[in-house]
């Protein structure tokens, strides 16, 4: 089973909607919980982190269940610049060290079409 | 924010020879990098985990001898990619965590390198 799975996708939607994605995570002693997004052959860059208590962001929300380890974004009035790679990322316990270690979902594509 | 930046951004080199991918931390001091690899149309894999002044950590399954890393300073780690092979074509991406950030655990990630093996 992978750490991190992800909704596979793609999801194209027109301009205006609204898009769910979900992931979730196999690792209980899982520490922090992101949402990246990546555009086409670029780096990931940080579009939120999640907390158990649901963060908004503009029209961005994420939420986290910890009892389900479950993770979730939500993309209100989906914008042309919108589309992209997004990534579900967890942070986990790694060798001895109090950092630990990223581990990234698979990405879920999403297309914004006029 | 802080930035990372990673030279070169491309490469392009034929099989058995070694490509050595820069990455520096520009305005802070990353006492950890992170090196990842990423194939098309799949998600960052962490290769490896580089302390400044000690040796690397590689995940399983990632040759240490293959993919050697050097972090002799704050603000520089380099991957080298001994006797490459088509296979090792993929883009590489490093991160840095800022050492003096108040959130200590966020990580900024390079531009990354493209690498074609021919």
């Amino acid at each position: 089973r992978k750490e991190v799975e992800q909704d596979p996708g793609p999801f194209n939607v027109p301009e205006g909607a609204t898009v769910a994605f979900n992931c979730t995570y196999s690792n209980s002693a899982s520490q922090s919980f992101f949402w990246y997004r990546q555009d086409c052959r670029k780096e990931p860059k940080l579009l939120m982190s999640v907390y158990s208590s649901g963060n908004e962001d503009g029209r961005f929300t994420a939420q986290l269940n910890r009892a389900s380890q479950y993770i979730s974004l939500l993309i209100r009035d989906s914008k042309l610049s919108d589309s992209a790679t997004y990534l579900c990322v967890v942070r986990v316990p790694a060798g001895g060290t109090s950092y630990g270690k990223l581990t990234f979902g698979q990405g879920t594509i999403l297309t914004v079409h006029p | 924010g802080a930035v990372v930046s990673q030279h070169p951004s491309r490469v392009i080199c034929k099989s058995g020879t070694s490509v050595k991918i820069e990455c520096r931390s520009l305005d802070f001091q990353a006492t950890t990098m992170f090196w990842y690899r990423q194939f098309p149309k799949q998600s960052l894999m962490l290769m490896a985990t580089s302390n400044e002044g000690s040796k690397a950590t590689y995940e399983q399954g990632v040759e240490k001898d293959k993919f050697l890393i050097n972090h002799a300073s704050l603000t520089l780690s380099t991957l080298t990619v001994t006797s490459a092979h088509p296979e090792d074509s993929s883009f590489y991406i490093c991160s840095a965590r800022d050492f003096d950030s108040t959130n200590s655990y966020e990580q900024y990630f390079g531009p990354g390198t493209r690498l074609t093996v021919t």
